[in-house]
């Protein structure tokens, strides 16, 4: 199994500052048809998880553009441009390359 | 708006068994595989079993390989998990998910059903 590792596991960030969220898997993830599918997922308190990104940088339908996605190969990395109290929550990286699909640990963002 | 919405969660003894269903509304069900995702208390996600759109595909993690069973039925928009053999480390909150071939990861979830095995 792709093992997912995430850091930092906390990120207390101040209203309106930047937060970068690290992941990396144990193997490559580009897939046999050429794409790397590296998803970043959102979980509000209380909220099932949301889709934020997909295939390293690819927006989903009505995500921010304060969310971007970036990597390759095996090191990818979630920025968001200015933290808004609303972005509270768990977030997680996420592999589709191979079954089973994996999961992050799982990185909290926090106001500080 | 797109929904999903499971049911079927309860207590139940190890060993026993459960059915689990998810109904979709608010997006075209049939052009979607979808998933089932666990999350223990405490515990971070785990991808549990996948089905193809046309049900032709049914993928299972290891844990739940033999124990658990994938289905769904388009025509009435839903989907199930039967899972037999229940043990205590199946305790869990249970989550659809549903995801395309534009993404290829989970474009819309569910808010869960909590299975507990417990004596």
């Amino acid at each position: 199994d792709i093992v997912m590792t995430q850091t930092p596991l906390s990120s207390p960030v101040t209203l309106g500052q930047p937060a970068s969220i690290s992941c990396r898997s144990s193997q490559s993830l580009v897939h046999s048809d050429g794409n790397t599918y590296l998803s970043w997922l959102q979980q509000r308190p209380g909220q099932p998880p949301r889709l934020l990104i997909y295939k390293i940088s690819s927006r989903f339908a009505g995500v921010s553009n304060r969310f971007r996605g970036s990597g390759a190969g095996t090191d990818f990395t979630l920025k968001i441009s200015r933290v808004e109290a609303d972005d509270v929550g768990l977030y997680y990286c996420m592999q589709a390359t191979q079954f089973p699909w994996t999961f992050g640990q799982g990185t909290r963002v926090e106001i500080k | 708006e797109v929904h999903l919405v499971e049911s079927g969660g309860d207590l139940v003894q190890p060993g026993g068994s459960l059915r689990l269903s998810c109904a979709a509304s608010g997006f075209s069900f049939g052009d979607y595989a979808t998933h089932w995702v666990r999350q223990a208390p405490g515990k971070g996600l785990e991808w549990v079993a996948h089905i193809s759109w046309n049900s032709n595909t049914r993928l299972y993690a290891d844990s739940v390989k033999g124990r658990f069973t994938i289905s769904r039925d388009n025509a009435k928009n839903s989907l199930y998990l039967q899972m037999d053999s229940l043990r205590a480390e199946d305790t869990a909150l249970y989550s659809c998910a549903a995801s395309s071939n534009s993404t290829n990861s989970f474009d819309y979830w569910g808010q869960g059903t909590v299975v507990a095995v417990s004596s």
